[in-house]
């Protein structure tokens, strides 16, 4: 199994609180994604990043922030959390644009 | 805009069956596509990967081909077991911003 850590694992938290994901990992891949799936939608694309300080957005991005400032560590921050943000999130890395390997998954629930 | 299908949602079949699930995309344009196996309450697994210049790629009872000129692949599993349960996902990858999934096929293997 792929060395990716999230935390939490699970949370809960209230409307407008910010909240912040962590996503670890120990490969040293180039390539880190933060995903959301919900049922009806599948899995898509919030952020994702191909180096460290380098960013970009996906296809769900509003309401959503991240950073890399290390290799191993990507962040992924819901500014003022709202009830539609409630989900499970997939922290997810590669190293060259082949196989992408996924976390176990981070249950958020915004109440 | 990359769009994935997959047929069916939802499949119930006996133990031993060998048996086809499907996957299309609407965008020939693609890098890779992958298979991934997603249980309940977990991350997904890489199951196979294709590249966009192959035909197939095998895995023990797995076998997976494609057809990029149509925007299909299909994932083939022979001799289905109990332990073969679960969310089987197709994704593409079209570069860098990662991979356009399916919502998946659920598969149940009664023994």
């Amino acid at each position: 199994d792929a060395g990716i850590t999230q935390s939490p694992r699970h949370k809960v938290t209230e409307t407008g609180t910010p909240v912040t994901l962590r996503c670890h990992q120990t490969e040293n891949h180039r390539y880190m994604y933060w995903y959301r799936q919900d049922p009806g939608h599948g899995l898509r694309l919030i952020h994702y990043s191909y180096g460290v300080k380098d960013t970009d957005k996906g296809e769900v991005s509003d309401g959503y922030s991240v950073s890399r400032s290390k290799t191993e560590d990507f962040l992924l921050t819901l500014e003022s959390a709202t009830s539609s943000q409630t989900s499970v999130y997939f922290c997810a890395i590669s190293e060259d644009l082949t196989v992408v390997y996924f976390g176990e998954g981070s249950w958020l629930t915004v109440v | 805009k990359q769009e994935v299908t997959q047929i069916p949602a939802a499949l119930s079949v006996p133990e031993g069956e060998n048996l086809v699930l499907n996957c299309s995309f609407t965008d020939s344009a693609i890098y890779n596509l992958q298979w991934f196996r997603q249980d309940p309450g977990k991350g997904l697994t890489s199951l196979l990967l294709i590249q966009s210049s192959q035909r197939e790629q095998t895995s023990g009872r797995l076998n997976a081909s494609l057809d990029k000129s149509s925007g299909r692949s299909t994932l083939y599993i022979a001799a289905s077991q109990p332990g073969d349960s679960a969310t089987y996902l197709c994704a593409v990858s079209t570069g860098r911003r990662a991979l356009t999934f399916g919502s998946g096929t659920r598969l149940q293997v009664q023994p």
